[in-house]
């Protein structure tokens, strides 16, 4: 079974409605982390958590907002979803080392019509 | 300017040559640096990390560091058609203190081995 595991695999929706993508990890990391990634600007990060009480806004947190439900799940909410917010969507976790490697799910790809 | 550069590419090789990756960051505080390799569709996975200036070589791989001109590149020796993927640059912006780790992404340069 995938350590990091994400649902749904591919979201299609309309723009308004609210969308919650799940993240589980099997891995026992602490830290846990969403990206999205558009063609041609690679990764960014949209929050963090470094453990279930702490939670931190990444770089393009605005119009997002996230639940770390217990270590080992991390949930990414679109409140009212817009177009400019399809993208490819991937979930990630590491250890608490600074030179720890991250290891992705297997992303969600979503698209708001 | 952006903190992580690269060139996006394509970057077309043939097969048995060597493939050079080159990215370049802003940061001067940054620590480690990581190299991931996304095949298309697929999520990301780590193939080199480094941390200190010099070399460091894993297989056909080499990444080199060079902090005093804040650029990080990859080296793929005798490259090969499954060698072919989009390869991206990541460096720790994240604050030493707390060991975190922020990861800030380049856009990625696509590989293409040909046969």
């Amino acid at each position: 079974d995938a350590d990091v595991t994400q649902t749904p695999r591919n979201r299609i929706t309309k723009t308004g409605k609210r969308i919650m993508l799940e993240c589980s990890q099997t891995k026992g990391h602490d830290r846990m982390y969403w990206y999205r990634q558009d063609p041609g600007l690679g990764l960014r990060l949209i929050y963090y958590s470094f453990d279930v009480k702490d939670i931190n806004k990444g770089e393009i947190s605005d119009g997002y907002s996230v639940s770390r439900q217990a270590q080992a799940k991390f949930s990414l909410s679109l409140e009212s979803a817009i177009p400019n917010q399809t993208a490819l969507y991937f979930c990630a976790t590491s250890g608490t080392g600074s030179t720890d490697t991250q290891y992705f799910g297997p992303g969600t790809r979503l698209t708001v019509l | 300017q952006k903190e992580v550069e690269q060139n996006s590419g394509p970057l077309s090789v043939p097969e048995g040559a060597i493939a050079s990756l080159n990215c370049t960051y802003s940061d001067r505080v940054s620590q480690s640096f990581f190299w991931y390799r996304q095949y298309s569709g697929k999520s990301p996975e780590l193939i080199m990390s480094i941390y200190s200036n010099g070399d460091k070589e894993d297989g056909r791989f080499t990444a080199q560091l060079n902090k005093a001109s804040q650029y990080v590149s990859l080296l793929i020796r005798d490259s090969q058609p499954s060698d072919s993927a989009t390869y991206l640059c990541a460096v720790n912006i994240g604050p030493i203190i707390q060991g975190a780790q922020k990861l800030v992404f380049g856009q990625g340069t696509r590989l293409t081995i040909n046969p």
